[in-house]
């Protein structure tokens, strides 16, 4: 189906462990996103993509590692897990540069125990 | 640092009855975005403000940008329920040749009761 998909959409996972969040779109966007959702603190940017091969951080990178081989994959990566990263997380993908309407995937709700 | 603050956080309207979310940012933003959330649900964008005095209007809601002022403001007329969800803004931050990063407000949770 066409539009932005990711996977897992729920994961509980253990502290330390290595956890990777999946995420496809199907526009062919040359920028792709990824935020973090917590109660209290709205959205906040994690890694953001230009295309592929290029990224950069945003807001709260530490602790991530995204890679960007392919325009259509984002993979987030959760190194080493911790409690502060339960979170839910949402992908997106926008056309353009900031000023574009960035479209969000359905998110991955993730428990880190 | 650029800051966004939305009030109210919460929002209890009866149907029929107007009102107006407000988005403040702390810094030079030259846009302005408006999404909704529905609970459990992703993000659906609402409006893109691209310049001052910019309005946007949608069915029931209504948003406006003055970058002057550093204030957006979405207005809700005539409530129904079905407009009961979560309504974030978002201002972006420019870095000297970057693209710069979307910055989040808390969100407004609004309810409208019959």
């Amino acid at each position: 189906d066409a539009g932005i998909t990711q996977s897992p959409r729920y994961k509980i996972t253990e502290t330390g462990r290595q956890v990777t969040l999946m995420c496809h779109q199907t526009w062919s966007h040359s920028y792709m996103f990824w935020y973090r959702q917590d109660l209290g603190h709205g959205l906040r940017l994690i890694y953001y993509s230009a295309a592929a091969d290029i990224t950069d951080k945003g807001e709260v990178p530490d602790g991530y590692v995204v890679s960007r081989s392919k325009t259509e994959n984002f993979p987030l990566t959760l190194e080493s897990a911790t409690r502060s990263q339960t979170s839910v997380y949402f992908c997106a993908s926008s056309p353009g540069p900031w000023h574009y309407e960035q479209y969000f995937g359905p998110g991955t709700r993730l428990t880190v125990t | 640092e650029l800051k966004v603050e939305q009030n109210p956080l919460f929002l209890s309207m009866q149907e029929g009855k107007n009102y107006t979310i407000y988005c403040n940012y702390s810094t030079t933003s030259d846009r302005l975005y408006w999404y909704r959330q529905d609970p459990g649900k992703s993000l659906e964008s609402l409006f893109v403000l691209l310049s001052n005095g910019a309005v946007k209007q949608e069915g029931r809601l209504m948003a406006s940008l003055d970058t002057k002022a550093r204030l957006s403001t979405l207005h809700i007329t005539a409530a129904v329920h079905d407009l009961s969800a979560t309504y974030f803004c978002a201002a972006c931050m420019n870095y000297g040749g970057s693209q710069g990063n979307l910055i989040f407000g808390k969100g407004t949770k609004l309810s409208v009761k019959p």
